[in-house]
């Protein structure tokens, strides 16, 4: 079965750079979660989209932005990179249908370090 | 405040010994509870859920998880753990008030290592 697919999966920025962090969700999902999970840490809720528009917003940083697009790909796009960016960004999916709304589908993630 | 907390942060066993992991949540309103797996170097994977109904439920791997609503507990359990099994565990709950968000909020996570 398709899963949730980001890109890229491994990323090395310099302080004060830009990156920017792509998710594709399961097919047919509608809507989309950013979570950041640093070092030792649980993940953090940063923001959602449901239908191309913002669901809910979590402990995002201002210098961070989000967007989904039409085909439902989603892209956390980061500036002004500091070190304590560095973290693991994972994306996940649902589809909001009954009580599948409840269940996300996690993708690969991706490693962001800030040298 | 909405919070999930797991008592056990390490946690090591020998191989067929039982296993059961805390996990209580505080959350205004019906829930729905997770557990997830993170195994090394991989994201994080479902095993089991609980939304409603019978309260034990059953997941992938030989996992149970029983929801105690009394407790606000949602332990996870498995009768006999195989080295494959160390990873880190998530507890993690989000509401079913019909919101826009069904956001998860996780717990700190339990770090198993199963020793052979």
């Amino acid at each position: 079965a398709a899963g949730v697919i980001q890109s890229p999966r491994h990323l090395i920025k310099e302080k004060r750079e830009t990156a920017t962090l792509k998710c594709y969700p399961i097919p047919r999902h509608d809507t989309v979660y950013w979570y950041q999970q640093g070092p030792g840490q649980d993940p953090q809720f940063l923001i959602s989209f449901y239908e191309k528009m913002q669901s809910d917003k979590g402990s995002i940083p201002d210098r961070f932005s989000a967007q989904q697009f039409s085909d439902y790909h989603s892209e956390l796009n980061m500036s002004s990179l500091e070190l304590g960016d560095s973290a693991l960004y994972f994306c996940a999916s649902s589809i909001r249908q009954g009580s599948s709304s409840y269940e996300q589908y996690f993708g690969p993630g991706t490693r962001l370090t800030v040298t | 405040a909405q919070s999930v907390s797991q008592h056990n942060h390490h946690v090591i066993l020998s191989e067929a010994a039982s296993l059961e992991l805390g996990c209580n949540y505080s959350y205004g309103g019906t829930v729905n509870l997770f557990w997830y797996v993170q195994y090394p170097g991989q994201h994080l994977q479902l095993l089991l859920k609980y939304f409603s109904g019978d309260p034990l439920v059953k997941g992938i791997k030989g996992f149970e998880a029983e929801f105690i609503k009394s407790k606000f507990s949602f332990n996870l359990r498995k009768p006999s753990v195989q080295w494959s099994d160390t990873a880190e565990y998530f507890c993690a709950v989000n509401g079913r008030d019909g919101g826009a968000t069904n956001k998860l909020i996780f717990g700190t996570g339990t770090l198993l290592a199963v020793q052979p």
